[in-house]
């Protein structure tokens, strides 16, 4: 099955700087990559994602990158405001019909 | 529409007990999943129903664990006998294609098992 990776597991930043998080996947069938924000008390909920026919995608001040020679897959936050302290999921969806593996998460910490 | 509601939000019961944890999906959302995050293991996809039917449910931890879904507007999830280790948040998600993966998630029900 489906393996998915993500690094860094904590991220702390000053307000206004950029964060990266990296995911990488096992399954090359995989074609769908979506990233998730989960905020403390609440379920996650997707923020932005990404298909295999697309190299790149950016709304405001985020974008996803994906490489899939490389099989793997980034989310870039640019000008990070305090609300944008979250843990972010990764995941991939391939191969099984209707199942998502999510990494282990990345808590984001934006300093002012 | 409200999203995806689940209740309780928060159990606390004794190892033993049973635990029922209930479901209501966004409405025309005909793809349901139950998930469990924990620290240790992050989120663990348990079950999940198409068109209210049990696609999967290998991720189902042991016997304990039993989810239903006896129409399009609620799923419940049961452990009996609920045990320590069972201690967890337990999120619903939905979606009306479960091929794009775009999963809206309730807010969780948080189970402590004294």
């Amino acid at each position: 099955g489906e393996n998915v990776e993500q690094h860094p597991s904590t991220l702390s930043v000053q307000e206004g700087d950029s964060a990266v998080i990296k995911c990488t996947y096992s399954d090359s069938a995989s074609n769908y990559f979506p990233w998730y924000k989960q905020e403390l008390g609440k379920g996650p909920q997707l923020i932005i994602d990404i298909r295999s026919n697309v190299g790149e995608k950016k709304d405001q001040r985020i974008a996803v990158t994906l490489n899939k020679t490389a099989k793997h897959f980034s989310l870039h936050i640019t000008e990070t405001q305090p609300e944008d302290s979250a843990v972010y999921f990764c995941a991939a969806l391939g191969g099984s019909w209707g199942k998502l593996q999510f990494g282990a998460g990345t808590q984001v910490v934006v300093t002012p | 529409d409200a999203g995806v509601i689940q209740s309780p939000r928060h159990e606390v019961t004794e190892m033993g007990q049973e635990v029922t944890l209930r479901c209501k999906p966004i409405s025309g959302h005909n793809s349901l999943f139950w998930y469990r995050q924990t620290m240790m293991r992050g989120l663990e996809l348990l079950i999940y129903f198409n068109n209210n039917v049990p696609i999967d449910d290998s991720g189902m931890p042991e016997d304990r664990f039993s989810a239903k879904m006896p129409n399009a507007s609620f799923s419940t999830l049961k452990i009996q006998p609920s045990e320590p280790r069972d201690s967890a948040v337990y999120f619903c998600a939905t979606t009306q294609w479960a091929d794009t993966g775009e999963l809206f998630f309730g807010e969780g029900s948080r189970l402590t098992v004294l």
